[in-house]
């Protein structure tokens, strides 16, 4: 089955623990991003990727890193969380790096940081 | 501020009636998605609409984009309740790379039985 899996789904962790998401797709698509959803915020891109070893920065990258050493993964890196990085975190992949197509969601991360 | 806008922010309807949903953006677009959340969930592709193309249809589902108003609709015929979700706008930036989206804020939709 054609999909973005993401782990883990739910994590509750404490300030200056690091931490990282990972996220996998299995369609052999280029491109990879990473989005937080916050409450009347709708969602912000975090990183993309337009293939391996290709990164940058979206519209809120700081605290996070990331990177694309294979096709298929992208984990998203917290070095040291702090509470305002408590979110809900998509990660999502596209088949192409021009977004001329859909897409595809994986279910989410919902991440506390006390 | 977010490239695409939703209005309305919340939208109660009743099974069978039509809902529509308008997105508003600020730049010029190469195109434009549309999505639906399930509460907590990942997000569904729904249609995407080019910049050169007016209407597009998908079921029970029609997509508008007017790009001289830099607006488009998502138009639910005959909603059921299992449409009850938030739906969001989401448009590159028109630049040469293309490869950033960004979503509005989304439209929740509540079809009540």
């Amino acid at each position: 089955e054609a999909q973005v899996t993401q782990n883990p789904r739910y994590l509750i962790t404490v300030t200056g623990k690091k931490l990282t998401v990972t996220c996998s797709q299995n369609m052999n698509h280029e491109y990879m991003s990473w989005y937080r959803q916050d409450p009347g915020l709708g969602l912000r891109q975090i990183y993309y990727s337009m293939n391996v070893e290709v990164t940058d920065k979206g519209d809120v990258p700081e605290g996070y890193k990331v990177s694309r050493k294979e096709k298929r993964n992208f984990p998203l890196i917290l070095e040291s969380p702090s509470p305002n990085q408590t979110s809900l975190y998509f990660c999502a992949s596209s088949p192409d790096s021009f977004l001329a197509y859909e897409q595809y969601f994986g279910p989410g991360t919902r991440l506390t940081v006390t | 501020s977010q490239q695409g806008e939703e209005d309305p922010q919340a939208l109660s309807i009743q099974e069978g009636e039509n809902a529509t949903m308008n997105c508003s953006y600020k730049t010029s677009i190469n195109n434009l998605q549309w999505y639906r959340q399930n509460s907590g969930r990942g997000l569904v592709h729904l249609i995407l609409i080019r910049s050169n193309e007016r209407e597009k249809h998908s079921g029970r589902l029609r997509v508008t984009l007017d790009t001289s108003k830099k607006s488009s609709s998502l138009l639910i015929t005959a909603s059921r309740a299992a449409d009850t979700a938030s739906y969001f706008c989401a448009t590159d930036r028109g630049e040469t790379s293309g490869s950033r989206l960004t979503f509005g804020e989304g439209t929740q939709l509540t079809v009540n039985p």
